[in-house]
C-alpha cells in the first residue's frame, strides 16, 4: 500500500461547513495527488503537489484548496462544502513515470 | 491535454469466457499507459503498465494488454475470467513532463456471471 493513510475514511458534513481531508505517507515521496471519484466520471485530478509548499491545480480544483507543509502530509480543504462535493476522495503518490501511482484507501465524503 | 476513452462502461461476461476491455488515448509524443483495478470499496491497484519496448505487456492475475500506436489503443485482455475478476477497471495515461499526473478514463465495470 506504499504507506499511504487517508483520514477520515468516512465523513458526513453539512452544506456550508469547512472540511479537511488528510493524506499521510511514510516514504517521503515528492509527488502527491488528490483525486475525486464519481460514477460515470472515473477519477479526476483536484490538486497535486511536487514538493513542500509547491502545489498546482488539477482539472476540477474549484471549491478546493490544498496545503503541504511537510513532505509526508498533503491536506485537502473544502472551504464551504456543497452537495456537489459528495464523492470518494483518493490520495495518491508517484515515484516516477516507470511506476505509476499508488493510491490510498479513499475517503467517502457525504455533504447533506 | 491528454485524454483517455474507455469505450464500454459495462461488460458482462460468463465465467471462463475471454474478455477485452477497450481503451483509447489521445496521441502524444511520449505517453505511458496503465490499467488499474478497483474491487468494491477498495482503492486502486495497478494491473499492468506500458512504458516502452514490447507492445504486449503482461500483468497480475493473468491480464495482458497490447499497445497499438497507430490506433492509439491499449486494450486489456484475459483469456478466461473468474468470478473474482468482477471489479471496475480504469485505463490511465501519463504524458512526459506532466509531473507524473495520471489522466483516467471513466472506467469499465466488468461483471463475471456464473
Amino acid at each position: 500500500d506504499a504507506g499511504i493513510t487517508q483520514s477520515p475514511r468516512h465523513k458526513v458534513t453539512e452544506t456550508g461547513t469547512p472540511v479537511t481531508l488528510r493524506c499521510h505517507q511514510t516514504e517521503n515521496h515528492r509527488y502527491m495527488y488528490w483525486y475525486r471519484q464519481d460514477p460515470g466520471h472515473g477519477l479526476r485530478l483536484i490538486h497535486y503537489s511536487y514538493g513542500v509548499k509547491d502545489t498546482d491545480k488539477g482539472e476540477v480544483s474549484d471549491g478546493y484548496s490544498v496545503s503541504r507543509s511537510k513532505t509526508e502530509d498533503f491536506l485537502l480543504t473544502l472551504e464551504s462544502a456543497t452537495s456537489s462535493q459528495t464523492s470518494v476522495y483518493f490520495c495518491a503518490i508517484s515515484v516516477g513515470a516507470g511506476v505509476g501511482a499508488f493510491f490510498g484507501q479513499g475517503t467517502r465524503l457525504t455533504v447533506v | 491535454a491528454q485524454s483517455v476513452t474507455q469505450l464500454d462502461s459495462q461488460v458482462p461476461v460468463f465465467e471462463e469466457a475471454p474478455v477485452e476491455l477497450r481503451c483509447n488515448y489521445s496521441s502524444s509524443v511520449s505517453v505511458y499507459l496503465f490499467w488499474y483495478v478497483q474491487y468494491p470499496n477498495q482503492g486502486l491497484q495497478l494491473l499492468l503498465k506500458y512504458l516502452s519496448g514490447s507492445t504486449l505487456v503482461k500483468g497480475i492475475n493473468g491480464f495482458e494488454a497490447e499497445f497499438n500506436k497507430s490506433q492509439t489503443s491499449f486494450h486489456l485482455r484475459k483469456p478466461s475470467v473468474h468470478i473474482s475478476d468482477t471489479a471496475e477497471y480504469f485505463c490511465a495515461a501519463m504524458s512526459g513532463g506532466s509531473n507524473y499526473k495520471l489522466t483516467f478514463g471513466k472506467g469499465t465495470l466488468l461483471t463475471v456471471n456464473p
